[in-house]
């Protein structure tokens, strides 16, 4: 079974503030993503990634950035957070491209921010 | 871009009646559709994805037609059941060599006894 780890699952920040959202994958899988969730929108792309060293900007990227050390990490990163940005995160691993395009989820990351 | 549709927000039936969740895309490919489950407070996880070949996918009693003419990949069920309640995701990849999955907004089905 896929295993995709996120952390912190929980985080309340203050607005302005800088929020890291890290994740973990074991799968050795080249593609990750960060995803949001809200009600009423779906899961909406922020970022993903081909492989280290590599990041995509997404359908809203706005307000983010994201960071690929290693096969196995993948991090989002809100410099400047705001109330807008409260949500839930999840992020995603998968082999990638057609016809496979099956992605491995996270628990996901609530953050509240103040 | 891609873009998927999902015309219903939520989706309430009595328990052993049909389900059918809609699912339109619009691709400038021919792309790849998926249908992705979430139970609540649980990650998403795919149910299942179209074939290259026609053939129709099936999972769980559920299954989905790829249908080119209607841009169209509805997921059906004879018969529901109380633990189909959850959030249903119609997700499509763009094709080529992109491997961004881009996803409709979501339906929740809600099956009550």
């Amino acid at each position: 079974e896929a295993a995709v780890t996120q952390s912190p699952r929980n985080k309340v920040a203050v607005t302005g503030g800088k929020v890291t959202l890290s994740c973990n994958q074991t799968n050795n899988h080249n593609n990750m993503y960060w995803y949001r969730q809200d009600t009423g929108h779906g899961l909406r792309l922020i970022h993903y990634s081909y492989g280290a060293g590599s990041t995509e900007k997404g359908d809203i990227p706005d307000g983010y950035k994201a960071s690929r050390p290693s096969q196995e990490n993948f991090s989002l990163i809100l410099e400047l957070a705001t109330p807008s940005q409260t949500s839930v995160y999840f992020c995603a691993s998968g082999e990638g491209g057609p016809p496979t395009g099956q992605l491995y989820f996270g628990e996901g990351s609530k953050l509240t921010v103040l | 871009g891609d873009s998927v549709t999902q015309t219903e927000g939520l989706v309430t039936l009595t328990e052993g009646l049909p389900v059918m969740l809609n699912c339109t895309y619009q691709s400038t490919y021919s792309p790849f559709l998926f249908w992705y489950v979430q139970h609540l407070n649980e990650a998403p996880k795919l149910l299942l994805k179209s074939f290259t070949d026609n053939k129709r996918p099936e999972h769980q009693g559920f299954h989905a037609t790829l249908h080119k003419s209607s841009s169209s990949f509805h997921l059906q069920k004879s018969s529901a059941q109380l633990s189909d309640s959850a959030l249903y995701y119609c997700a499509s990849n763009s094709g080529g060599s992109n491997a961004k999955l881009t996803f409709g907004k979501g339906t929740k089905l809600s099956v009550k006894s």
